[in-house]
């Protein structure tokens, strides 16, 4: 059963546009949501994450919109870069257990092209 | 920090084999967890330990499949004995507390042939 599923596995943007990544889950038990981005032959790296409470964080370029109702939340890359080129997975974690326990997404392939 | 350290970084051994994979938390963390990165299910957590004791394994995929955690800076995986389908990229995360973000290591990848 996959509780959180993510689109689109991939996406191609030019240098400035906006990249946006969706995620869905159905547990209502998740209480936090982060995001992490990965490059080749690295480990995930924590991006940004946001908990129900509020239905948007903002951290540089990187903004997270959240929609506790639809059990949504999304990840907007404003004025994209090459350099942000990565493997981005959205996550939770389940109410009372460790920020690290983590059920992932899929993953979405971003591409900036300069 | 020199951040969570794993060894090897890259692992290619023959179906039926024992594998060892090492991992050095970050100093101080009291958690740590093990994930497995595939294409097909992608990042899956297998284990995780709190100050050294194994807290949920529900995610170890058969009894091929071990994790112990003998002190605070130092974690094991073990496949005995390894298959083809356990090739993957294999992670160690590690975090101070519960209610803080979890750093990874550079993985090891794995190829059984």
């Amino acid at each position: 059963q996959q509780q959180v599923k993510q689109s689109p596995q991939s996406l191609i943007v030019q240098k400035g546009g906006i990249s946006i990544i969706n995620c869905a889950y159905e547990n209502t038990a998740f209480d936090y949501f982060p995001w992490y981005q990965q490059f080749p032959g690295k480990g995930p790296a924590l991006l940004i994450a946001i908990r129900p409470d509020v239905s948007e964080k903002k951290e540089g370029r990187f903004t997270i919109s959240f929609n506790k109702s639809a059990k949504q939340f999304s990840l907007h890359i404003m004025d994209s870069q090459p350099g942000d080129s990565a493997t981005y997975f959205c996550a939770a974690r389940k109410g009372g257990t460790s920020y690290g326990k983590l059920t992932f997404g899929q993953g979405t392939i971003l591409t900036v092209h300069p | 920090d020199a951040g969570v350290i794993q060894s090897p970084r890259h692992e290619v051994t023959e179906m039926g084999q024992e594998v060892t994979l090492r991992c050095k938390p970050i100093s101080g963390h009291d958690y740590l967890f093990w994930y497995r990165q595939t294409m097909m299910r992608g990042l899956e957590l297998l284990i995780y330990f709190n100050n050294n004791v194994p807290i949920d394994d529900s995610g170890m995929p058969e009894d091929r499949f071990s994790a112990k955690m003998p002190n605070a800076s130092f974690s094991t995986l073990k496949i005995q004995p390894s298959e083809p389908r356990d090739s993957a990229v294999y992670f160690c995360a590690s975090s101070l507390k519960t209610n803080t973000e979890a750093f990874f290591g550079q993985g090891t990848r794995l190829t059984v042939v």
